[in-house]
C-alpha cells in the first residue's frame, strides 16, 4: 500500500500569509496527487489535480507542485475563507490513499 | 449539473451489514467515471473505501477489501457500498463521490450520511 505523510498536521498562519503544505508518498506515484479542502460539516472540495492543475473555479491563489514522491500545496495570500483542514490524495495502481490531513488555524 | 444523495440507515447493529446508497442525478452513471466511496470517522481523516465503474470493474481498500462490496445499478442511476461484520470502528460519516476520470480528483461529492454501528 501506498502510505502518504502531510506535514505539518496543524498550521497558525495569518490573513495574507503565504502557506505551503508538504505530503510525501512512500514510493513514487509520479504526478498522481490530488489536493482537497474540508470545511467543518462539509464534503471535501477538490482543489488540485495530477499534483498541479487547479480544478475549474478555485481561486488562483491556490497553486501545486511535485511529482515522484514529494509534493506541496502553496496558498499564496490566505483569505479568511482558507481557514480549513487540507488532504492530499495519490491514485496509481487503481488505488486510493489520502494522507492525515493538515489543519489551517487563524493565528 | 451532477450531483450524488447518499441514503441508508443512520443505526446499524455491530456484526451486521452497513448498507448504503447513493443516487446520481443530473447525469449518467454510465459515463466514464468512477464512482467511490469514502468515509470520515469522528474527528478523524478521510478513509478511501473503494470504487466502481459503470462496467462494474471495482477497485477496493485493502485493508477493508475483505467485507466490502460494491455494485452499480444503471436501471436505477445509482450505485452502492455494503460494509460486513461491522464494528464500532465503522462509525462514520460516508461519502460518495465521482471522479471524473482517472488521475483528475474526486470533483463531485454527496452531502456525506452518518452511519453509527451501536447495539
Amino acid at each position: 500500500d501506498i502510505q502518504m505523510t502531510q506535514s505539518p498536521s496543524t498550521l497558525s498562519a495569518s490573513v495574507g500569509d503565504r502557506v505551503t503544505i508538504t505530503c510525501r508518498a512512500s514510493q513514487s506515484i509520479s504526478s498522481w496527487l490530488a489536493w482537497y479542502q474540508q470545511k467543518p460539516g462539509k464534503a471535501p472540495k477538490v482543489l488540485i489535480y495530477k499534483a498541479s492543475s487547479l480544478e475549474s473555479g478555485v481561486p488562483s491563489r491556490f497553486s501545486g507542485s511535485g511529482s515522484g514522491t514529494e509534493f506541496t500545496l502553496t496558498i499564496s495570500s490566505l483569505q479568511p475563507d482558507d481557514f480549513a483542514t487540507y488532504y492530499c490524495q495519490q491514485y496509481k495502481d487503481y488505488s486510493r490513499t489520502f494522507g492525515q490531513g493538515t489543519k489551517v488555524e487563524i493565528k | 449539473q451532477v450531483q450524488l444523495q447518499e441514503s441508508g440507515p443512520g443505526l446499524v447493529k455491530p456484526s451486521g451489514t452497513l448498507s448504503l446508497t447513493c443516487a446520481v442525478s443530473g447525469g449518467s452513471i454510465s459515463s466514464s467515471n468512477w464512482w467511490s466511496w469514502v468515509r470520515q470517522p469522528p474527528g478523524k481523516g478521510l478513509e478511501w473505501i473503494g470504487e466502481i465503474y459503470h462496467s462494474e470493474s471495482t477497485n477496493y481498500n485493502p485493508s477493508l477489501k475483505s467485507r466490502v462490496t460494491i455494485s452499480v445499478d444503471k436501471s436505477k442511476n445509482q450505485f452502492s457500498l455494503k460494509l460486513s461484520s461491522v464494528t464500532a470502528a465503522d462509525t462514520a460519516v460516508y461519502y460518495c463521490a465521482r471522479e471524473a476520470a482517472a488521475g483528475y480528483g474526486m470533483d463531485v461529492w454527496g452531502q456525506g450520511t452518518t452511519v453509527t454501528v451501536s447495539s
